[in-house]
């Protein structure tokens, strides 16, 4: 079965300072997807970035990049320029390669964003 | 952009009493799934769902949970007799079917909070 842990349960940042927050997994699968999903107060869960294990280059989506290394099933989430409302708790989640399996999600990590 | 829609948004059961949660999926969407979320705790997966049917469950999802696409636009969770730790918050997701086998990302709503009585 597949696990997913997020070492950290706090972390904070100082406003347009830059974190990275970690996860590792556990799969034997070599083909799977992993993501970053973002839960603010509001208590919505908001997809923030995607990684497809067959690729090398690491996702980036604006302020928001990962650090995917398949070798030591590790993948983590680096904010840039932190923002106010980059506050949340965020999750990290893995999938199969095949459509419609499940998410499998690390614990969370809170994040303080402080002004 | 589309989004998944959950409703209510908070509902208040007493124990024993049967609930329904509904979603109403993004239109071009063909796989559904329930997640629920323990308070303090970490997202666990419920059930999927595509055509029609279930296609993987978990251990979670017993004889006290159902799911059922009873049109063309709801996604509808069923929990027939409550009990006190069925209190979470419920998370409706979606996601395309194309490009098999490479998967689509799953959007998720806002999610409905179940407090049990």
């Amino acid at each position: 079965a597949q696990t997913v842990t997020q070492s950290q349960p706090e972390m904070s940042v100082q406003e347009a300072e830059t974190v990275t927050l970690s996860c590792t997994y556990d799969t034997s699968e070599s083909d799977y997807y992993l993501f970053w999903y973002k839960q603010p107060p509001s208590r919505q869960m908001i997809l923030v970035i995607r990684q497809e294990a067959y690729k090398q280059q690491n996702a980036t989506e604006n302020r928001f990049s990962v650090n995917f290394q398949k070798a030591a099933k590790s993948f983590s989430l680096k904010i840039s320029d932190s923002q106010l409302g980059d506050a949340a708790m965020y999750f990290c989640a893995y999938d199969m390669e095949t459509s419609g399996s499940r998410l499998t999600f690390g614990e969370g990590t809170q994040l303080t964003v402080n002004p | 952009e589309p989004e998944v829609t959950q409703t209510p948004s908070h509902q208040v059961t007493q124990m024993g009493q049967e609930v329904i949660l509904r979603c109403v999926p993004i239109s071009n969407h063909l796989y559904f799934y329930w997640y629920r979320q323990i308070l303090g705790q970490k997202v666990e997966f419920l059930v999927s769902f595509y055509n029609n049917e279930i296609s993987e469950k978990s251990e979670i999802f017993d004889d006290q949970f159902s799911v059922e696409r009873p049109d063309g636009s709801n996604f509808t969770l069923k929990i027939r007799s409550t009990k006190l730790e069925d209190s979470a918050m419920y998370f409706c997701a979606s996601s395309e079917a194309i490009g098999n086998p490479y998967n689509q990302p799953q959007h998720f709503g806002d999610g409905t909070r179940l407090s049990i009585l």
